[in-house]
């Protein structure tokens, strides 16, 4: 079992305000890192999949950036939204576990109105 | 394509009785993987298959769970005999390949064993 850390477990915020959330992961045997979003009664969906340590993904008012030498990943949301509110999940791919991803607790965003 | 198909959506058993769930994974992809849902531990991966080969089966909790990928567009997870503590929602997953390429989830099946 692999130690994927998401924190905050939970977060609460007002429409308009700005967040971030950290995943931390093993730095050793590193292959990718991805980010998901999962919204109530729905399948998790695809944010971002990177590899390279100093990459940064954006889509929209999401982004993100990955630090593999010391082993964590930064999503952040600009100018939350009521859509915004959701289960962040990240999860780890290595080389030492086939490759498979293993995932988070995540962190639930409640952004109000 | 129709996305990630799992069956049924819901399924109500009692202890003892055994339980199959379904997935039928998006065409063309290469990986299928089978994870549980829980409170307690989140998202928890139980077993995947790489061009309908299992490539681990660590996470499977114990011998009264099993998986078969008999061909690329199809795959089983099977609980017998169910226990109260297996229920849980139980998702289905492909991507195009093992490495580097994001997943697609079913909808899940929701397991309630009594």
């Amino acid at each position: 079992i692999l130690n994927v850390e998401q924190s905050p477990q939970s977060l609460h915020v007002q429409e308009g305000d700005s967040t971030n959330f950290t995943c931390s992961f093993p730095s050793s045997n590193f292959y990718a890192l991805h980010w998901y979003r999962w919204e109530t009664a729905k399948s998790p969906e695809a944010l971002f999949v990177m590899t390279l340590n100093g990459d940064e993904k954006k889509k929209g008012r999401i982004s993100a950036t990955l630090n593999t030498k010391e082993g964590y990943s930064y999503l952040y949301i600009k100018g939350s939204q009521p859509e915004d509110s959701a289960t962040y999940l990240c999860a780890f791919s290595g080389s030492n576990s086939g490759y498979a991803l293993n995932f988070g607790k995540g962190t639930s965003l409640l952004v109000t109105p | 394509d129709a996305g990630v198909i799992q069956s049924p959506r819901h399924e109500v058993t009692e202890m003892g009785q055994e339980v199959t769930l379904r997935c039928k994974p998006i065409s063309g992809h290469n990986s299928l993987f089978w994870y549980r849902q829980t409170m307690m531990r989140g998202l928890e991966l139980l077993i995947y298959f790489n061009n309908n080969v299992p490539i681990d089966d660590s996470g499977m909790p114990e011998d009264r769970f099993s998986a078969k990928m008999p061909n690329a567009s199809f795959s089983t997870l099977k609980i017998q005999p169910s226990e109260p503590r297996d229920s849980a929602v139980y998702f289905c997953a492909s991507s195009l390949h093992l490495m580097n390429t994001e997943a697609f989830f079913g909808q899940g099946t929701r397991l309630t064993v009594v």
